[in-house]
């Protein structure tokens, strides 16, 4: 079956814009999570969707945001970039994350702000 | 908050041969899970071992195993067999058990290299 895509994989902006970094979990998949991985900070949490709901949301100002759509599809935005943006963005999908199944990750979008 | 450690941030090992990586996590919580996940140089982070807290008994996925010590709070991965498609990123990972926190959170990884 298909895996977790993220699209764009690559993606440049400069300082000061708005982008948008899209989700598709496994079909049958209602929980999607939202990770920013730095060489500096690791993985770290953003937000996490479940049935359109978020459910968590980590400790990231609010330049980030995202939402989820009645497909499960997931998107996460950050607004007024900044050059400390740069990062590679992870999506995890699992049927439940209530159930504690192990989550699985997409390839990511790498994002360069300049 | 729970805080996940991985001590040795690079480790090798030669073909065939066993390499153990360590975790240790801090938490208050008695119910819980914990993941091992392998990140190779495409990025996706992959599955390789789940733990759930309330069971005694170590998880086994074929070469990979772990082993669960609850009281000292630990949780080290063992590969047995090492094979060069093992190379990678590895991070331990910790997850509350129901209630309504979902998020992992993990280590700051392991590299692993892996020696002809």
């Amino acid at each position: 079956k298909a895996g977790v895509t993220q699209t764009p994989r690559y993606l440049i902006k400069t300082r000061g814009q708005q982008v948008t970094l899209s989700c598709s979990p496994i079909s049958g998949h209602r929980s999607v999570s939202w990770y920013q991985q730095t060489p500096g900070q690791g993985l770290q949490f953003l937000f996490e969707y479940f049935s359109e709901t978020q459910r968590n949301k980590g400790n990231f100002p609010g330049r980030f945001s995202g939402r989820q759509f009645s497909n499960s599809r997931s998107e996460m935005n950050v607004s007024t970039l900044e050059l400390g943006d740069s990062a590679l963005y992870l999506c995890a999908s699992s049927r439940d994350g209530s159930l504690g199944y192990g989550y699985t990750f997409g390839s990511g979008t790498r994002l360069t702000v300049v | 908050a729970q805080t996940v450690t991985q001590s040795q941030p690079e480790m090798s090992v030669q073909e065939a041969e066993t390499v153990t990586l360590s975790c240790t996590y801090d938490t208050s919580e008695s119910d819980y899970y914990l993941f091992w996940y392998k990140q190779p140089p495409s990025r996706q982070m992959i599955l390789v071992i789940r733990q759930e807290a309330y069971k005694q008994q170590n998880a086994t996925e074929n070469r990979f195993s772990v082993n669960f010590q609850k009281a000292a709070k630990s949780f080290s991965l063992k590969i047995s067999d090492s094979q060069l498609g093992d190379a990678a990123m590895y991070f331990c990972a910790y997850r509350s058990y129901g209630g309504s926190n979902y998020k992992l959170t993990f280590g700051k990884g392991t590299l692993l290299t892996v020696n002809p």
